[in-house]
């Protein structure tokens, strides 16, 4: 199933940096699209949501942009800091079918010193 | 800040046997949900569960699986005869009445068939 894809794997960045994950997403139904980060042995984390009546959204250090034409999206975290090292994932929903969530892949993130 | 535990954090079974997974979801949510992670592949949904019945399933969610709400905060996912492909951690997640989405989601419990 391909519905929402993030076709980074992995991403290292340096402290201070900013931070870009991607996702695009093939389902035009699609319209609510949520950010999550996820620490080895433990369960994923809500980051960052956004609707698709808006294109942006910002929360402290974290921004998600929502390109719907081009069925896009993109995690901002800037000043990278080393406990933002996690695996990021993208989901996305529909609001006539809250909270059945279609995952990315998912990227790690490393934040060097 | 409250939380949604899971019981067991791992269970070793043997294929055929039955499984069940325990979940106790945040106190005043209503909508409840299992998602399960295969190692290396996605996080996927398996059912959704809302007064005291299931709202929606996927394909994977067959009739080995079954889910139940006990009592007033016990939330279980059962797994009648398992197999080898059940292997995965099993993700409980639940939220509130809000229209966001936003899923808690537990720690996980991995399960291993052997």
């Amino acid at each position: 199933d391909q519905q929402v894809k993030q076709n980074s794997p992995s991403l290292s960045v340096q402290e201070g940096r900013i931070s870009i994950l991607n996702c695009d997403y093939t389902n035009s139904m699609f319209d609510y699209f949520l950010w999550y980060k996820k620490y080895p042995a433990e369960g994923p984390t809500f980051l960052i949501s956004i609707s698709s009546i808006k294109d942006k959204n910002e929360d402290g250090r974290f921004t998600v942009f929502l390109n719907k034409s081009a069925k896009h999206l993109s995690l901002h975290i800037v000043p990278s800091q080393p406990g933002d090292s996690a695996v990021y994932f993208c989901a996305a929903s529909r609001t006539d079918s809250w909270g059945k969530l279609q995952f990315g892949a998912g990227t790690q993130v490393v934040v060097t010193p | 800040e409250p939380e949604v535990t899971q019981t067991p954090s791992h269970q070793v079974t043997q294929m055929g046997q039955e499984v069940i997974l325990r979940c106790v979801p945040i106190s005043n949510h209503l909508y409840f949900y299992w998602y399960r992670q295969i190692l290396g592949q996605k996080v996927e949904f398996l059912v959704s569960f809302y007064n005291n019945e299931i709202s929606e399933k996927s394909e994977i969610f067959d009739d080995q699986f079954s889910v139940e709400r006990p009592d007033g905060s016990n939330f279980t996912l059962k797994i009648r005869s398992t197999k080898l492909e059940d292997s995965a951690m099993y993700f409980c997640a639940s939220r509130d009445s809000t229209n966001t989405g936003e899923l808690f989601f537990g720690e996980g419990s991995r399960l291993t068939v052997l």
